[in-house]
């Protein structure tokens, strides 16, 4: 199986920060890569797939890069509803695993 | 627009069998390139993925619950049904159901809005 890290786990930071959260596999996943928002008490959200694709309907400050193992989520300017916890994803193989979550939480 | 809603019991004991519905709308599960993933998130926790079924019924299991797990589709009802068997303490959770789109770069477009399944005596 390949497993996901994800860095940090927690993450304190004001509107309008730079904000860049890690995920790495295992081994190496190609760019088989998404990443997912969830707020409490709701159902995770498509952010990004395929390492760096902006799923439709997602403001343009939320961006991916990566390939291989080492990945990244970028929000450029933080805003007030960007307080969430997100989650990397691999579909490189079967299983498919999410990584164990950055909660980012206002500073 | 596409939506799926899980449905099933809210309570179980141990050892009994949960069975949860996923319906859902706007699109075909006999479409190629579509599937339907089951997810579920223990409070407070990670998500952890269940299995997946394919337009092609070409089904997916979690290793770690294969042996308890059992992925159907019903196309013309427009569900997907999961069953577990043994259902333990550990099983509760919030369980999702999602449209995965499955052709080339493979992800949970949309998901159900999830259903909290405790297990308990």
């Amino acid at each position: 199986d390949i497993q996901m890290t994800q860095s940090p786990s927690s993450l304190s930071a004001s509107v309008g920060d730079r904000v860049t959260i890690t995920c790495r596999a295992s081994q190496s996943i190609s760019s088989y890569l998404n990443w997912y928002q969830q707020k409490p008490g709701k159902a995770p959200k498509l952010l990004i797939y395929a390492a760096s694709s902006l799923q439709s309907g997602v403001p343009s400050r939320f961006s991916g890069s990566g390939s291989g193992t080492d990945f990244t989520l970028t929000i450029s300017s933080l805003q007030p509803e960007d307080f969430a916890t997100y989650y990397c994803q691999q579909s490189y193989s079967t299983p498919t695993r999410f990584g164990q979550g950055t909660k980012l939480e206002i500073k | 627009q596409i939506t799926l809603k899980e449905s099933g019991p809210t309570l179980v004991k141990p050892t009994q069998t949960l069975t949860l519905t996923c319906t859902f709308s706007g699109f075909s599960l006999s479409t190629s390139g579509v599937g339907v993933g089951w997810i579920r998130q223990p409070p407070g926790k990670a998500l952890e993925w269940l299995a997946l079924i394919y337009w092609d019924d070409d089904k997916r299991y979690s290793p770690s619950l294969k042996s308890r797990l059992t992925i159907t589709k019903d196309t013309s009802k427009n569900q997907v049904v999961l069953t577990m068997t043994n259902m333990d303490p550990v099983d509760t959770a919030t369980y999702y159901c999602a449209h995965a789109f499955a052709a080339g770069p493979e992800y949970f477009q949309h998901w159900g809005q999830g259903t909290l399944v405790t297990v308990s005596s």
